[in-house]
């Protein structure tokens, strides 16, 4: 099996752009298509990006995702922040056998 | 609209088996590429997948728990059931249901339940 590395957490200024990152451990980021969730404190997890790049219905444009083959890893990234958009976000891949989710990133908007 | 409710006891003993019941609608679960699964979350930690089980009764259990898991479905009822056997504090969580749906190329975990919390202690 495989693991996805988040970093633990990251903090950004409203109006801003901020990325958070995903690594993947063994095997192709590229093989995978990877998810991205948002969770608000005391709430279920719902979909921001899913399919690499894909956004949902109802998921502002501010919200992209892109894989990087190089470094082997995927990318969330928020543009022009809002104190909204504070949350904890997990990626999550899978493989023949299992999903995995990354260890989850808290994001701060101050 | 899909939706996902989760059910159970709050409150297990050590070494007692849970059982968890996912009531769904919206959607069949005899439909191509269609899954219900499971995922944790222990208080303050991150979500950790569990099982997974697909519309042709294949099912995909975590590695680290597949001994002590089993994911049966109720078509009848539109339920999903998942067992985990000798509990142990470390397994309190929230613990959440998920539908497995179609995205534009593949299939992903698109919708959560709510989640019900379950509290193992003696």
């Amino acid at each position: 099996n495989f693991m996805l590395t988040q970093p633990h957490s990251v903090s950004e200024s409203p109006g801003k752009t901020v990325t958070i990152s995903c690594t993947r451990s063994s095997g192709s980021i590229a093989s995978n298509y990877v998810q991205w969730y948002q969770q608000r404190p005391g709430s279920s997890p719902t979909t921001v990006i899913y399919e690499d790049n894909q956004r949902p219905s109802g998921v502002p444009d501010r919200f992209s995702g892109s894989i990087d083959s190089s470094s082997n890893s995927a990318s969330l990234t928020i543009s022009g922040l809002k104190i909204e958009d504070e949350a904890d976000y997990y990626c999550q891949s899978y493989d023949t056998s299992s999903q995995v989710f990354g260890g989850g990133t808290k994001l701060t908007v101050l | 609209q899909i939706t996902l409710r989760e059910s159970g006891p709050t409150l297990v003993k050590p070494t007692q088996t849970l059982t968890l019941t996912c009531t769904f609608s919206g959607f069949s679960l005899s439909t191509s590429g269609v899954g219900v699964g499971w995922v944790r979350q222990p208080p303050g930690k991150a979500l950790e997948w569990l099982a997974l089980l697909y519309w042709d009764d294949d099912k995909r259990y975590s590695p680290s728990l597949k001994s002590r898991l089993t994911i049966t479905k109720d078509s009848s009822k539109n339920q999903v059931v998942l067992t985990m056997t000798n509990m142990d504090p470390v397994d309190t969580a929230t613990y959440f249901c998920v539908h497995r749906g179609a995205g534009t190329y593949y299939y992903y975990m698109d919708v959560w339940g709510k989640g019900t919390t379950v509290t193992v202690s003696s």
